[in-house]
């Protein structure tokens, strides 16, 4: 799976749009960006995933670039729930056993 | 909104013990996981499964870890000789299949004195 590359750390103000980047310049054809964030020692959980056109649910938005070496997950309204560690992780769905390649993740803190 | 469920949420043992997590995965769900997460590092893979065998595992999976779906709701890491270095949290997982979001638990932290 391809390796992703995520700022350490990241601030936000309550309210207002949180915009996270991820390179992922290695990412082959049949490469899924996938998003999970951890609250606090917390399992992970999933927030959305994409192949290569913008996607969007109730949680976020994820833009990926046309050259999908890059992605941004977006979280419209930040509240202070959301703080937490976002992961950024590419995957392929034909892999037999599909494991997550957790990295260090973006600690995202919203501040009131 | 469906969870997957662990017990214990913690669990103490002594070194060289065995020990059995527990998991109920959701019920529409076909493939399993196990992570862990020693305290301060990250999140990492053990071993998936489906269809009743393992279908992929990590290297720190070796033949002191097993995992059983036993019924059709649990399913169960077994660690055979606890060590101090097991401590951690583990967290299993669930899909409904390869290509959707994983549903994790909320995971027991084992503590090996």
């Amino acid at each position: 799976d391809a390796k992703t590359t995520q700022p350490t750390s990241m601030d936000c103000a309550e309210g207002r749009a949180a915009n996270l980047p991820c390179n992922h310049s290695t990412i082959s054809g049949n490469e899924y960006v996938y998003w999970y964030r951890q609250i606090h020692s917390q399992g992970p959980q999933y927030i959305i995933h994409g192949l290569k056109n913008n996607e969007t649910n109730e949680m976020a938005s994820l833009i990926i670039t046309e050259d999908r070496k890059s992605s941004t997950l977006i979280l419209p309204h930040a509240t202070l729930r959301d703080t937490a560690v976002y992961y950024c992780i590419v995957k392929s769905q034909e892999t037999s056993g599909s494991r997550l390649t957790f990295g260090e993740g973006t600690q995202l803190t919203v501040n009131p | 909104e469906p969870e997957v469920t662990q017990t214990p949420s913690h669990q103490v043992t002594q070194m060289g013990q065995e020990v059995i997590l527990r998991c109920v995965p959701i019920s529409n769900h076909l493939y399993f996981y196990w992570y862990r997460q020693i305290l301060g590092q990250k999140v990492e893979f053990l071993v998936s499964f489906y269809n009743n065998e393992i279908s992929e595992k990590s290297e720190i999976f070796d033949d002191q870890f097993s995992v059983e779906r036993p019924d059709g709701s649990n399913f169960t890491l077994k660690i055979r000789s606890t060590k101090l270095e097991d401590s951690a949290m583990y967290f299993c997982a669930s899909s409904e299949n390869r290509g959707h979001g994983y549903t994790f638990g909320s995971g027991t932290r084992l503590t090996v004195v």
